[in-house]
């Protein structure tokens, strides 16, 4: 069975840094790419940043990007995004979800992570 | 950035009825479209991708059509479970710039 959990939320000062993490099981995970996805309270689904399987590959939102950063360490099964200088639109549960082919679409979702930015 | 649109924003639904669920992309995103299901308190699941292949373990009353620039979930006949929030999402770009629709939430009539 193909799990997901992520790790790492929490209330964080605007300007703080926090590292999410996501333990990936239940499949071959150096084989596929995987993403972060977030979703602001009582809001839609964003798009945050993708990585390929070997991590070759990339990709950020522009919102994020030159702030966060996203990293797998395939040794350990693993997904990570390190989030500096948090600003109060940051707030939001944060996802891992796998990707089904190059990049998308998601086909398995992490229960999701709550990043709180707030003074 | 391609921008996605869905309409209604809110669909009451009878159970047992049929529900029609819309999405448009401000430019063509060929057939990468994929729609999620996202319950209260839960993680989206993949429903359909590639505007018309059903995701494993999706029952066959949903189905997905649509290319270019619009597309259409449909719900055949509408289950209790099925009450939720949907939203469509392009994976056209490459470098990726993945954009997801603001959701239509399918209520209780």
């Amino acid at each position: 069975e193909v799990q997901l959990v992520e790790s790492g939320g929490g209330l964080v000062k605007p300007g703080g840094s926090l590292r999410l993490s996501c333990a990936a099981s239940g499949f071959t995970f150096s084989s596929y790419s995987m993403n972060w996805v977030r979703q602001a309270p009582g809001k839609g689904l964003e798009w945050v940043s993708s990585i390929s399987s070997s991590s070759s590959y990339i990709y950020y939102a522009d919102s994020v990007k030159g702030r966060f950063t996203i990293s797998r360490d395939n040794a350990k099964n693993s997904l990570y995004l390190q989030m500096n200088s948090l600003r109060a639109e940051d707030t939001a549960v944060y996802y891992c979800a796998r990707g089904a082919e190059a990049v998308a679409p998601f086909d398995y979702w992490g229960q999701g992570t709550l990043v709180t930015v707030s003074s | 950035e391609i921008v996605m649109t869905q309409s209604p924003a809110t669909l009451s639904v009878s159970p047992g009825e049929r529900a029609t669920l819309s999405c448009r992309a401000s430019q063509s995103v060929s057939s990468n479209l994929a729609w999620y299901q996202q319950k209260p308190g839960q993680a989206p699941r993949l429903l359909i991708y590639g505007a018309s292949t059903r995701a494993t373990g999706i029952p066959a009353r949903f189905s997905g059509s649509g290319s270019g620039t619009e597309f259409t979930l449909t719900i055949s006949s509408l289950q209790s479970e099925d009450f939720a929030v949907y939203y469509c999402q392009q994976y056209n770009n490459w470098p990726p710039r993945i954009t997801f629709g603001p959701g239509t939430k399918v209520d209780i009539k």
